[in-house]
């Protein structure tokens, strides 16, 4: 099945710095989403983002599909953005509904 | 509009003991999914339903038994509780039953088997 690799695992930030996460994956897609898992543990959902570059406020994110990545960017970051960010990929179950594979996730500590 | 629903929030079960997760989507969405999450880990689907009235194993089905009672709700059973189940469990649902679509997903059920 398809590999979906994140990186870097663990990131601690100054609050108010910019920082980007990426997700490799072992084959082609087409689409892509971009989870954050807060510290309560609700996942909440970030971007779908099948190619190309999305924006939601301080945050962005770029797929390049044909090189089997995506990035996600957090720009000024706050004590809020802290928690886990989970890159998934669907794939086809049987011709109906699709199956997420995440990736391992990207734990991120924001400091004040 | 509410989204995707779950309950219990937290259960503590001894082993051997069985329940009932229950997941209810009101976003008119026909595909459902039970996924677990262990610590330190990205989650992994333990069933799925494309629509009412079909389910279907995901990659650990073992140990659990799912029903699409409608289209709105789609609950895990727990048959005999092991300490291998104390997990996170998190419900989706998704709109497309053609086409990959985003899931959205449930706060989670917080299961300790003791």
């Amino acid at each position: 099945g398809i590999q979906v690799e994140q990186s870097p695992p663990d990131l601690i930030l100054q609050e108010g710095a910019n920082s980007t996460l990426r997700c490799n994956f072992s084959d082609s897609v087409n689409n892509l989403q971009w989870f954050h898992q807060n510290p309560w543990g609700q996942l909440i959902n970030l971007f779908y983002i099948p190619s190309g570059t999305k924006q939601n406020g301080r945050l962005s994110a770029t797929t390049v599909a044909t090189e089997r990545y995506s990035l996600l960017y957090i720009s000024s970051s706050q004590t809020t953005d802290s928690g886990v960010y989970f890159c998934a990929v669907p794939r086809f179950i049987k011709a109906a509904g699709n199956k997420l594979t995440f990736g391992g996730g990207t734990r991120v500590l924001v400091k004040p | 509009n509410a989204g995707v629903t779950q309950t219990p929030k937290f259960q503590v079960l001894k082993t051997g003991q069985s329940m009932t997760l229950q997941c209810a989507q009101d976003m008119n969405h026909n595909s459902m999914y039970w996924y677990r999450q262990d610590p330190g880990m990205g989650l992994r689907l333990i069933y799925y339903s494309a629509s009412e009235g079909t389910t279907d194993k995901g990659e650990v089905p073992n140990g659990y038994n799912v029903s699409r009672l409608n289209k709105r709700e789609f609950s895990l059973r727990l048959e005999s509780a092991a300490p291998s189940q104390t997990s996170v469990y998190f419900c989706a649902s998704s709109e497309s039953r053609l086409a990959p679509g985003a899931q959205y997903f449930g706060p989670g059920t917080r299961l300790l088997v003791l």
